[in-house]
């Protein structure tokens, strides 16, 4: 499975678009980005994923780039508890498995 | 009810004794999945299994076992403990379909003295 790079930490303002970048150069074509939160010590929860186009939910918005490099997670208006450790995972097509890095730790301030 | 329940929450227990984490699931789903969280650190698999008849060690699964009683029921056994056990336990399942999420439990806190 491909690796990712996240940043270690950021800071976003309440009620700002907080934007989470994450690097996976080594994806292949069939390979898909994941999108998981964690919120302090809680069970990871499922975010979003895609492919290849921009995908969105109620929670998230997940912008790829057309050569699927890199991709950004965007809380549209970041809430205080939206604070949690953000982890984008690639996920292979052999097995099954997700493999959590060690994430981006956001910090929503007032 | 959560859609995967795991028991204990928290346990405490000495070195060298055996004990069993337990998960069940509500979800239907037929792969589960057992990872641990050290502080600070992000989730490693230590167990997973694809069906009953399937199970698969993961990256660090020295020191554990598992048993997958069902399609359902899916328990992480330590045969006996030691301190650097103490960990975060989490387990969770999905569906066969790779574009599925993961759905994890609470987990369990386990503390090795």
């Amino acid at each position: 499975d491909a690796k990712t790079t996240q940043p270690t930490s950021m800071d976003c303002a309440e009620g700002r678009a907080a934007n989470l970048p994450c690097n996976h150069s080594t994806i292949s074509g069939n390979e898909y980005v994941y999108w998981y939160r964690q919120i302090h010590s809680q069970g990871p929860q499922y975010i979003i994923h895609g492919l290849k186009n921009n995908e969105t939910n109620e929670m998230a918005s997940l912008i790829i780039t057309e050569d699927r490099k890199s991709s950004t997670l965007i809380l549209p208006h970041a809430t205080l508890r939206d604070t949690a450790v953000y982890y984008c995972i690639v996920r292979g097509a052999a097995g099954n498995k997700l493999t959590f890095g060690g994430g981006t730790r956001v910090l929503v301030k007032p | 009810d959560a859609d995967v329940t795991q028991t204990p929450r928290n346990r405490i227990t000495k070195t060298g004794k055996r004990i069993m984490l337990e998960c069940s699931q509500t979800k239907g789903h037929d792969r589960m999945y057992w990872y641990r969280q050290d502080p600070g650190l992000g989730l490693r698999l230590i167990y997973y299994s694809f069906d009953v008849k399937d199970i698969n060690k993961g990256e660090i699964s020295d020191g554990y076992s598992v048993s997958r009683q069902a399609q359902a029921k899916f328990s992480l056994s330590l045969e006996s403990a030691i301190p650097n056990q103490t960990a975060l336990y989490f387990c969770a399942t999905s569906d066969s379909d790779r574009r599925s999420g993961y759905t994890f439990g609470s987990g369990t806190r386990l503390t090795v003295v």
